[in-house]
């Protein structure tokens, strides 16, 4: 199984300020034939399910604000809140959807200093 | 809007079997792929089962196989996940989600719990 390491395991972050949390797999998510990281990023805030944020490691789902964004590629990837809101407090998760089974991080918990 | 409604999750003894249920609607839900996923208190989410929009395939994680059943009902918009011989591990709440693409998931349910102990 392909295994995904986030990190840190929590952060607290000011309002306005910038978040980022890491996501590496422990093999690489690109597919070399159509040039695609097969990563995703959800959100998941206290007692709601998860909702997906982000895929191809970079691609905003519709609806997402822009302040959310993805990079990286290969096996370390990155997503960013640029300016935190309150509404941004939530766990966030990775997920590879290139390798059987997909798997998940174990959560970042991002919450206001 | 989509919509996935979980239900039949409840307390179950080691060794017992529940079926829980996911009511689709607001898509065309005979038009794709679902899945269930799970996550365990304070642990990771875990996906557990897939299914094509016809049915015809599935596919489970190796804690599950052998135990669990995945099925739909295109006609009722239903999903459903027969869990046989439980454990005290498959303790979680199981998670209906709709297959964006290749089990990335797009829409989830609210999760139903199901306890397993005795």
């Amino acid at each position: 199984d392909i295994v995904m390491t986030q990190s840190p395991d929590s952060l607290a972050v000011s309002l306005g300020e910038r978040a980022t949390i890491n996501c590496k797999s422990s093999q690489s998510l690109f597919y070399s034939s159509n040039k695609k990281n097969f990563l995703g990023w959800y959100q998941q805030k206290p007692g709601q399910p998860p909702r997906l944020l982000i895929y191809w490691a970079s691609t905003r789902e519709s609806g997402v604000p822009d302040r959310f964004s993805g990079s990286g590629s290969g096996t370390d990837f990155t997503l960013t809140i640029s300016s935190l809101q309150a509404e941004d407090v939530a766990i966030y998760y990775c997920q590879q959807y290139f390798g059987s089974p997909r798997t998940f991080g174990q959560g970042t918990k991002v919450e206001i200093k | 809007d989509v919509q996935l409604v979980e239900s039949g999750g409840g307390l179950v003894q080691p060794g017992g079997s529940l079926r829980v249920s996911c009511a689709a609607s607001g898509f065309s839900f005979s038009e794709y792929q679902m899945n269930w996923v799970r996550q365990a208190p304070g642990k990771r989410l875990e996906w557990i089962s897939h299914i094509s929009s016809s049915g015809y395939t599935v596919n489970y994680a190796d804690s599950v196989r052998g135990r669990f059943t995945v099925s739909r009902d295109n006609a009722k918009n239903s999903l459903y996940l027969q869990m046989n011989n439980l454990r005290a591990e498959d303790t979680a709440v199981y998670y209906c989600a709709r297959d964006k693409w290749v089990q990335l998931f797009d829409y989830w349910g609210q999760g139903t719990l199901v306890t397993v102990s005795s």
